[in-house]
């Protein structure tokens, strides 16, 4: 079966500071992948989504993430994280077709230390 | 803008008691889901309608059903509630026809405390 992994549910950097969220996925067909972003106490959010153009996808507040094939990987980054930024992250892959549904990871907990 | 919305957002009710929430969309999406998500576990699909006809068990139905009444709405039943069914429900929705690239769209959720 199809799976999402989120390396390191809690991740804590100082503002400032450049954010890693790690997400591997397992399939040797390539996916359609997406991060959503949860604030407390709110509904998850696009961040950004890869859907088999420019493998570098920029999205909302500054993230991007970059699609790797032959590492099965699609980590978000950023430059500099700023207070604002702590938030819950999903990882999420889907393989289209008549199927469509999308797969989670168990989420990463950003902390942004001031 | 609403766009999807819950109702109620948040409920609490005790063990043994039929409990149903409800989801609507203004978006003229043609799929909708319901999820329940638990601290450390993401969010895991409870079921998926690809339209009013077209309903689907996901991950983890047991223990709850759902209704399609119209395109717009899809509510999520609780036919006798158990305390590991205390949870954040979502209701998403996506449109077939971008592609099957499945970007869903989803509510502000239903706190569910079931004492």
């Amino acid at each position: 079966a199809q799976s999402v992994t989120q390396l390191g549910s809690h991740v804590s950097v100082s503002e400032g500071a450049l954010v890693l969220l790690r997400c591997n996925y397992s399939s040797s067909v390539p996916p359609y992948l997406f991060w959503y972003v949860q604030y407390p106490n709110q509904g998850l959010q696009l961040l950004l989504k890869y859907t088999s153009a420019a493998t570098l996808v920029k999205g909302i507040n500054g993230f991007e993430a970059e699609f790797k094939k032959s590492e099965t990987s699609f980590h978000l980054t950023k430059p500099s994280a700023h207070m604002s930024d702590a938030a819950e992250y999903f990882c999420a892959v889907s393989y289209g077709g008549s199927q469509g549904n999308l797969i989670f990871g168990k989420g990463t907990k950003l902390s942004v230390k001031p | 803008d609403a766009d999807v919305t819950q109702t109620p957002r948040n409920r609490i009710t005790k063990t043994g008691k039929r409990i149903m929430l409800e989801c609507s969309q203004t978006k003229g999406h043609d799929r909708m889901y319901w999820y329940r998500q638990d601290p450390g576990l993401g969010l895991r699909l409870i079921y998926y309608s690809f339209d009013v006809k077209d309903i689907n068990k996901g991950e983890i139905s047991d223990g709850y059903s759902v209704s399609r009444q119209a395109q717009a709405k899809f509510s999520l039943s609780l036919e006798s509630a158990i305390p590991n069914q205390t949870a954040l429900y979502f209701c998403a929705t996506s449109d077939s026809r971008t592609s099957g690239r499945n970007e869903q769209f989803f509510g502000p959720g239903t706190r569910l405390t079931v004492l």
